[in-house]
């Protein structure tokens, strides 16, 4: 059980494309669902959070404008990097969690390589 | 501000030989505290979790230590295998808010 899946596992895009990653659970519903961004050998950085049904909440630093998040049901989320830089070639993990009291637990999905040229 | 300091960045153990990753915090008003296993081009899976409640859980070859005075939370890899080669990482979280990782532990297990 507490499956996460990302779709792509990989994408290539050029430089000004936006690019739209889908985290779904697969086995239960996800009051809370996290986005990630990974550099080499580093630790997870957290995004974004996103609550279904509103606005997701985005951590110091991170352009809302630039990393739109929509956490339209219980078990999708979408984090779309729109105008796409070099710089934003990244790894980007999703979770998702049951949210509430003690069922908090963050189920990681596969992550997205994302790279732009 | 790093919430939560982990140690060593890499480790390299025999076979048979027992990892040790440990971890320190600052926050006592964290309340969970798990450790994460990621292997190359994946995302990170749980692999142990322990509440403060407790001063140690045991599952399998993984053993995570909790000393509550000192802020300290460690991870025991027991007859360490080539197949636990990985990065793992911890975490700490109060009640439901956001995961707080650590820098990460490169581990090597070499035959």
């Amino acid at each position: 059980g507490a499956v996460v899946s990302q779709h792509p596992s990989w994408v290539i895009c050029k430089s000004g494309t936006s690019v739209k990653i889908e985290c779904r659970s697969l086995d239960f519903q996800a009051t809370t669902m996290f986005w990630y961004r990974q550099f080499p050998k580093q630790s997870l950085m957290l995004m974004a959070t996103s609550n279904e049904g509103s606005k997701a909440t985005y951590e110091q630093g991170v352009e809302k404008d630039k990393f739109l998040i929509n956490h339209a049901s219980l078990t999708l989320s979408t984090l779309t990097v729109t105008s796409a830089h070099p710089e934003d070639s990244s790894f980007y993990i999703c979770s998702a969690s049951q949210g509430t009291g003690r069922l908090y637990e963050q189920y990681f999905g596969p992550g997205t390589r994302l790279t732009v040229t | 501000q790093q919430q939560v300091k982990q140690s060593p960045q890499s480790l390299i153990v025999q076979k048979g030989g027992i990892s040790i990753i440990n971890c320190a915090y600052e926050n006592t008003a964290f309340d969970y505290f798990p450790w994460y296993q990621q292997f190359p081009g994946k995302g990170p899976a749980l692999l142990i979790a322990i509440r403060p409640d407790v001063s140690e859980k045991k599952e399998g070859r993984f053993t995570i230590s909790f000393n509550k005075s000192a802020k300290q939370f460690s991870l025991h890899i027991m007859d360490s295998q080539p197949g636990d080669s990985a990065t793992y990482f911890c975490a700490a979280d109060r009640t439901g808010n956001q995961f707080y990782f650590g820098t990460g532990t490169s581990l090597t297990v070499i035959p």
